[in-house]
């Protein structure tokens, strides 16, 4: 079965310095994975996903995340914070076939500060 | 340009209780699915549709019933609500074939007392 980590419960940092937020996920074949953010009192937006080919991907609002094989991980990271980044991040994998049956990560709420 | 829309956003309801949670698209997708929201949870699956007259248990289905009997709605019915099922609940939809990009309603926060 698919399943997605994302140890970082909440991170915090401030306006400007750069971010990065882990994911981890299991799957018996090369998965299709996702990040979505949430902004309070709203469903969620896809901001980035990888197929196949380049493993760094680019996405919206200035995100960007590397597929690695080897560790399992794709990681989001943007170089740079604004105050509107603060939202809950959800990494997501789904199978590479028939539907969009997705299985999310318990999300990290990330906080920025001035 | 609606998109997904949810209805209602805020519910109360004594256990026991039934209702309904509607969702409705305007995008013309074949896929639509609900998922809930809970705290240190993440989003769990409850039931998606890949199309008028086809629907399929997700992740946690028990105490919940769905039907899609057109491409744009997919209600969510609640028989006999449980405190168990508090939570705020979001409806997505997409294209289908596979994209990965799902719609999300902006979601239905339900209590269960």
């Amino acid at each position: 079965a698919q399943s997605v980590t994302q140890p970082d419960i909440h991170i915090t940092v401030s306006e400007g310095a750069s971010l990065e937020l882990r994911c981890n996920y299991s799957y018996g074949a090369t998965p299709y994975l996702f990040w979505y953010v949430q902004s309070p009192g709203q469903g969620l937006q896809l901001l980035l996903k990888y197929f196949s080919g380049d493993t760094l991907v680019q996405g919206i609002k200035g995100f960007e995340a590397e597929f690695k094989r080897s560790q399992s991980s794709f990681n989001l990271r943007k170089p740079s914070v604004h105050w509107s980044d603060a939202a809950e991040y959800f990494c997501a994998v789904g199978p590479n076939f028939g539907n969009e049956k997705l299985t999310f990560g318990t999300g990290t709420r990330l906080t920025i500060i001035p | 340009n609606a998109g997904v829309t949810q209805t209602p956003k805020f519910q109360v309801l004594k256990t026991g209780q039934s209702m309904t949670l509607q969702c409705a698209q305007d995008m013309n997708h074949e896929y639509m699915s609900w998922y809930r929201q809970d705290p240190g949870m993440g989003l769990r699956l409850i039931h998606y549709s890949v199309g008028a007259g086809i629907t399929d248990q997700g992740e946690v289905p028990n105490g919940y019933n769905v039907s899609r009997s057109t491409t744009e709605d997919f209600p969510l019915r609640l028989l006999s609500a449980a405190p168990s099922q508090t939570s705020v609940y979001f409806c997505a939809s997409s294209f289908g074939g596979y994209t990965g990009e799902l719609f999300f309603g902006e979601g239905s926060r339900l209590t269960v007392l």
